[in-house]
């Protein structure tokens, strides 16, 4: 059984930098199947996937062209987690985040989630 | 962007069948995946390439697709089925690899 486990801080200031990590049981972040995503929910916005990471031989990611120049998705194989920067926040980027995995095999699906994070940008 | 459209809410009386669609260009390439959210909670899969259920799901969850629709289908819907349900799929236009629906919230009457 995979599960997700995420942490990080619920409130970030304006023009400060959002970090989050999820750390993986159950699989290995360095499955050559699987890619790692971050996908934030808010009400104006619904869902929105974000970015992800991957391993096939080597490490890639991929970013939605929304946050591209102010997001960072890294894997950590020591802890077999990845995670999730996003800078020069502004309340906009105030939403629930979740990681999760696609299972993989060009389907484009998500089969496990984190518990998700409410983070708030306020000052 | 691409998108995918779905009705903001249906309801159903328990134990009758409900439909739900998801309408968007990228469903002509590539397949639909449905998720169930709970309130407070994270979305759970319920349908993944386009027809398959996940184990643990019960088969009263059902998923098809016709040209640029996708629908998932509760037959005898039950109390416990009252969520917002989600669609999601690849996006063939935008670099969004994954675009979501906006969301059908289900009442179970």
């Amino acid at each position: 059984q995979v599960e997700l486990q995420q942490s990080g801080p619920g409130l970030v200031k304006p023009s400060q930098t959002l970090s989050l990590t999820c750390a993986i049981s159950g699989d290995s972040v360095s499955n050559d199947n699987a890619a790692w995503s971050w996908i934030r929910q808010s009400p104006s916005r619904g869902l929105v996937w974000l970015g992800r990471t991957y391993y096939r031989s080597e490490w890639y990611t991929d970013y939605a062209v929304s946050v591209k120049s102010r997001i960072t998705i890294n894997p950590d194989t020591s802890k077999n987690q990845f995670s999730l920067q996003l800078n020069s926040v502004t309340p906009e980027d105030t939403a629930v985040y979740y990681c999760a995995r696609d299972a993989g095999a060009g389907l484009y699906y998500f089969d496990y989630w984190g518990q998700g994070t409410l983070v708030t940008v306020s000052s | 962007s691409s998108e995918l459209t779905q009705d903001p809410a249906v309801s159903v009386a328990l134990g009758q069948t409900v439909r739900i669609t998801c309408q968007g260009d990228s469903l002509r390439t590539y397949h639909a995946s449905w998720y169930q959210q709970k309130p407070g909670l994270a979305p759970v899969l319920v349908i993944y390439g386009k027809t398959n259920r996940p184990s643990g799901i019960p088969d009263r969850f059902s998923g098809s697709s016709s040209g640029n629709t996708a629908s998932l289908t509760i037959t005898g819907a039950q109390a416990e089925d009252e969520a917002d349900y989600y669609c999601s799929s690849r996006d063939s236009i935008t670099n969004h690899l994954y675009v979501f629906g906006n969301g059908t919230k289900v009442t179970v009457l």
